[in-house]
C-alpha cells in the first residue's frame, strides 16, 4: 500500500518560515493536499492541488510538489499557526492516503 | 453556509454495531461524493470510505473492508456509516467530509462523532 511519510515535529520562531515535508514514491506525479488541525478541532483544508489555497486561507500558506516530496510552507509564521498538519494524496491501489502528521510548534 | 453534522457515536461493547449519520446542509448534497475519515485518540487521520454522488460506487480502506458499509440518502441529505463487529481498535472520532470533485481533496469537514469500543 502507498505510504506518505512526515516528520513528527517541526519548530519555528514567530515571524520565520516553516517548512513541512511529505514524502512518497513518485508523489510529484499526483496532487497533494494539506490540512491544518488545531487541538480539539476538525481538520481544515489549507492547500489543494499542490499549491492552491481555498478562499479564506492566508497567503502565507503555500505548497509545492516535485519528485518524491511535497512541501507546505508557512511564511511569517504566527502563534495561531501552531497545529498538526497532514498531507493527503490519492493512490490507485489505496484510494486516499494521509501522512502521519507533523506537529508545528511556534516557539 | 455548508454544514456537516455527525451523530450516532457512543460507547459500545466489542462485537456490537452502530450506525453513524452525517446530516448535510448549505449545499446540493446529491452533487458531491462523500467520505468518512477517522482519528483514533492521539493519532493521525485515517481514511475509511468513499461513496460517489449517486451512491453507485463505494470504496473502503482495507482495515474496514467487510464490517463497515457506507451509504447515502440524497432525499434526506444524509450520509451513513454502518459499523459492525466493532473492535477496540475502531475507537476513534469519525468525521464525514465533502469531496469537491476534481480537486482530490476534502474541502468541508464535520465536527466528528466519537465511537468508543470497550467492554
Amino acid at each position: 500500500s502507498y505510504v506518505l511519510t512526515q516528520s513528527p515535529s517541526v519548530s519555528v520562531s514567530p515571524g520565520q518560515t516553516a517548512s513541512i515535508t511529505c514524502s512518497g514514491n513518485k508523489l510529484g506525479e499526483t496532487y497533494t493536499s494539506w490540512y491544518q488541525q488545531r487541538p480539539g478541532q476538525s481538520p481544515v483544508l489549507v492547500i489543494y492541488q499542490d499549491n492552491e489555497r481555498p478562499s479564506g486561507i492566508p497567503e502565507r500558506f503555500s505548497g509545492s510538489n516535485s519528485g518524491n516530496t511535497a512541501t507546505l510552507t508557512i511564511s511569517g509564521t504566527q502563534a495561531t499557526d501552531e497545529a498538526d498538519y497532514y498531507c493527503q494524496a490519492w493512490d490507485s491501489s489505496t484510494a486516499v492516503v494521509f501522512g502521519g502528521g507533523t506537529k508545528l510548534t511556534v516557539l | 453556509q455548508v454544514q456537516l453534522v455527525e451523530s450516532g457515536g457512543g460507547v459500545v461493547q466489542p462485537g456490537r454495531s452502530l450506525r453513524l449519520s452525517c446530516a448535510a446542509s448549505g449545499f446540493t448534497f446529491s452533487n458531491y461524493a462523500m467520505h468518512w475519515v477517522r482519528q483514533a485518540p492521539g493519532k493521525g487521520l485515517e481514511w475509511v470510505a468513499l461513496i460517489s454522488f449517486d451512491g453507485s460506487n463505494k470504496y473502503y480502506a482495507d482495515s474496514v473492508k467487510g464490517p463497515f458499509t457506507i451509504s447515502r440518502d440524497n432525499s434526506k441529505n444524509t450520509l451513513y456509516l454502518q459499523v459492525n463487529s466493532l473492535r477496540p481498535e475502531d475507537t476513534a472520532v469519525y468525521y464525514c467530509a465533502r469531496d469537491p470533485g476534481g480537486n482530490d481533496c476534502f474541502d468541508q469537514w464535520g465536527q466528528g462523532t466519537l465511537v468508543t469500543v470497550s467492554s
